[in-house]
């Protein structure tokens, strides 16, 4: 079963400009992880929020975690064609082991 | 990181015939991986935690007969689906967490297997 929503289903952009995504989940978590798949391929592993972070940053990626209202977000500043895929959010719950997913953002950056 | 090698990448079989796919950790021991399956410009959805030494747990819908699933060793699982329909093809991925099972910790996919039944 998927864990929660994300919006927008599908985003376009122009290079440079800035992308976010965002995610919303069910129930308590330990950790809120978003992942990349370009079309037809694996995943590829971003950034992991525990569940007592609130902010996280990579390169040109920042993640925020809200827990009281149960939602995550992921910017991509100043975005370039390769950043197109589909973005996933995926969440851990407390006590849990297994990851589940949310519907996916497919995120397309024009040149 | 870790690594998890899935095999095959891809695989094309005939409506009726079972195909297996095997996940590999490589460099660490896995007590628990899950099977995913991803329908074109869906998400992924888990059908089932495969643990070491142990039956497999199925999520709701998913069907344990058609879809086998072995973890004999601490690096590898396997998930053989039977009688294959066309209905089947999808693209399935494999994840696992080392051996500690701390859930605060990453999962590692595979490449993923893409499977066609004609």
């Amino acid at each position: 079963s998927q864990q929660g929503e994300e919006d927008p289903q599908a985003l376009s952009i122009q290079e440079g400009e800035n992308a976010t995504m965002n995610c919303s989940y069910k129930t308590s978590i330990n950790n809120l992880q978003w992942y990349r798949q370009n079309s037809g391929r694996g995943l590829v592993h971003l950034i992991l929020i525990r569940s007592n972070e609130r902010e996280k940053h990579s390169g040109r990626l920042r993640v925020t975690l809200d827990t009281s209202k149960k939602s995550s977000s992921l910017l991509i500043t100043a975005s370039r064609a390769a950043d197109t895929a589909s973005y996933f959010c995926a969440t851990v719950n407390t006590g849990g082991f297994k990851t589940i997913f949310g519907a996916g953002t497919r995120l397309f950056v024009k040149a | 990181g870790a690594v998890v090698s899935q095999h095959p990448s891809w695989v094309i079989c005939k409506s009726g015939t079972s195909v297996k796919i095997e996940c590999r950790s490589l460099d660490f021991q896995a007590t628990t991986m899950f099977w995913y399956r991803q329908f074109p410009k869906q998400s992924l959805m888990l059908m089932a935690t495969s643990n070491e030494g142990s039956k497999a747990t199925y999520e709701q819908g998913v069907e344990k007969d058609k879809f086998l699933i072995n973890h004999a060793s601490l690096t590898l699982s396997t998930l053989t689906v039977t009688s294959a329909h066309p209905e089947d093809s999808s693209f399935y991925i494999c994840s696992a967490r080392d051996g500690t099972g701390r859930p605060n910790t990453e999962a590692f996919f595979g490449q993923g297997t893409r499977l066609t039944v004609v």
